[in-house]
């Protein structure tokens, strides 16, 4: 059974602040999704990562996949209160199906 | 729009009752999958077809728990003699071809409550 652990489990920081989530597994991912879920909707993905080292670039949203692909992470800069929300990251074992973290609860102050 | 949608959105059974809990996916949409997420969990996988082919089934909780795509379009997910362990967020997503790296569009989910 695949795990996919996410922390920190809820993190609450002032707007302007800088933060980083991770998302972790004993197995070695095919490909890795981040997504943004918001209270009512489904998850919004963010980006995909497939190459092991890979860094992508949102806007203030950095990513990076681990060399050995077995975990990311998630950096955001200058915090915003509109990047509120639930943050999941979910991989691809190479078995048709997306196995989701446990997720990582964002809320920005203003 | 041309999202994904599910009805209904929110649906409480007393338990024992069945439910019927349905998605329309984005048009042209090859493969469908359906997802249970507890209350402040991560979405996990309970089924997934590529067009009316059901191909795994492996996360249906127990044989309560059926889903059938029979025109490789709609879907419906059922649940017959609900229990209140059954409460949770359903999630359907839809992608144009397989998963992987292939995009998911998930719509807003049906909040089961069973009491």
């Amino acid at each position: 059974t695949q795990l996919l652990e996410q922390s920190p489990q809820f993190l609450s920081i002032q707007e302007g602040e800088n933060l980083t989530v991770y998302c972790n597994s004993s197995s070695v991912f095919s490909s890795l999704q981040w997504y943004r879920q918001e209270p009512g909707e489904g998850p919004v993905l963010l980006v995909t990562v497939v190459t092991g080292g890979e860094v992508k670039k949102l806007k203030r949203l950095t990513f990076q996949f681990g060399d050995a692909r077995k975990d990311s992470s998630l950096h955001i800069t200058a915090a915003q209160p509109g990047d509120t929300g639930l943050y999941l990251c979910a991989g691809d074992f190479g078995n048709e199906k997306l196995t989701f973290g446990t997720g990582t609860r964002l809320t920005i102050i203003p | 729009g041309a999202g994904v949608s599910q009805s209904p959105r929110y649906k409480v059974a007393k338990r024992g009752q069945d439910v019927a809990l349905r998605c329309d996916p984005i048009s042209g949409h090859v493969s469908l999958f359906w997802y249970q997420q507890a209350l402040g969990q991560g979405p996990e996988f309970l089924t997934y077809f590529q067009n009316e082919a059901q191909l795994d089934k492996s996360g249906l909780p127990s044989d309560r728990f059926f889903a059938e795509r029979p025109e490789g379009s709609v879907s419906t997910l059922k649940i017959q003699r609900t229990q209140q362990e059954d409460s949770a967020v359903y999630l359907c997503a839809s992608s144009l071809f397989s998963v992987g790296t292939d995009t998911q569009y998930f719509g807003p989910g049906t909040r089961l409550t069973v009491l």
